[in-house]
């Protein structure tokens, strides 16, 4: 089974919708994060939590939200979706300070088109 | 954190060595750098991080001159399968969410 998993893989939504992104992780990590990808490009922190208290906005929060409602898992909303956020979402873990090389892991992502 | 610069694409064959150099002029006393992988429609995966001199591992070797100013990848004897996306970051180990990714290098492994 993967360690980090994301629903749903793929959502088509208007414009307007509501929509939640839902990451789980069975790594045991504290840190999760949430970053977006557009064709061609790297990809940018939306938001990243350090434990289930604490939540921090990245480079280009405006538009999402998020909710940490256990160590495991880490949601991501869009409020009112908008076409400029069709965009690929991943979701990552990683360990925290003094548990070695801080890697990251990523799950497999979920593709976002908004019409 | 340190900005990095790396070629937009590479092309090699099957079965060469191909090596792969990021520039970070700017980086700081206790920066790490850190290369990830990425397949299309995939997340990334990491390869490989070190600080100085040279580090190995199954994957890849990572060299790092005594300035600290670039770092070059290695893939011996590449595949098919490692056509993706390389991304050089750079950035303390205290601070891993502020990975900025950049847009990576493209390796185009051709038979």
């Amino acid at each position: 089974d993967a360690d980090v998993t994301q629903t749903p893989r793929n959502r088509i939504t208007k414009t307007g919708k509501r929509i939640m992104l839902e990451c789980s992780q069975t790594k045991g990590h504290d840190r999760m994060y949430w970053y977006r990808q557009d064709p061609g490009l790297g990809l940018r922190l939306i938001y990243y939590s350090f434990d289930v208290k604490d939540i921090n906005k990245g480079e280009i929060s405006d538009g999402y939200s998020v909710s940490r409602q256990a160590q495991a898992k880490f949601s991501l909303s869009l409020e009112s979706a908008i076409p400029n956020q069709t965009a690929l979402y991943f979701c990552a873990t990683s360990d925290s300070p003094g548990q070695g090389a801080r890697e990251q892991y990523f799950g497999p992502g979920t593709r976002l088109t908004v019409t | 954190l340190a900005k990095t610069t790396q070629p937009i694409s590479m092309d090699s064959y099957e079965g060469q060595e191909v090596n792969i150099t990021c520039s970070h002029n700017n980086i700081a006393t206790n920066d790490y750098i850190t290369w990830y992988q990425q397949f299309p429609s995939q997340g990334p995966r990491f390869i490989i991080q070190g600080y100085k001199t040279k580090v190995t591992n199954e994957v890849a070797s990572l060299f790092i001159p005594a300035d600290r100013k670039s770092s070059t990848l290695s893939l011996p004897r590449v595949s098919l399968s490692d056509t993706a996306v390389y991304y050089c970051l750079v950035g303390p180990m205290d601070s891993s969410y502020k990975l900025i990714f950049g847009s990576g290098t493209r390796l185009l492994v051709r038979p």
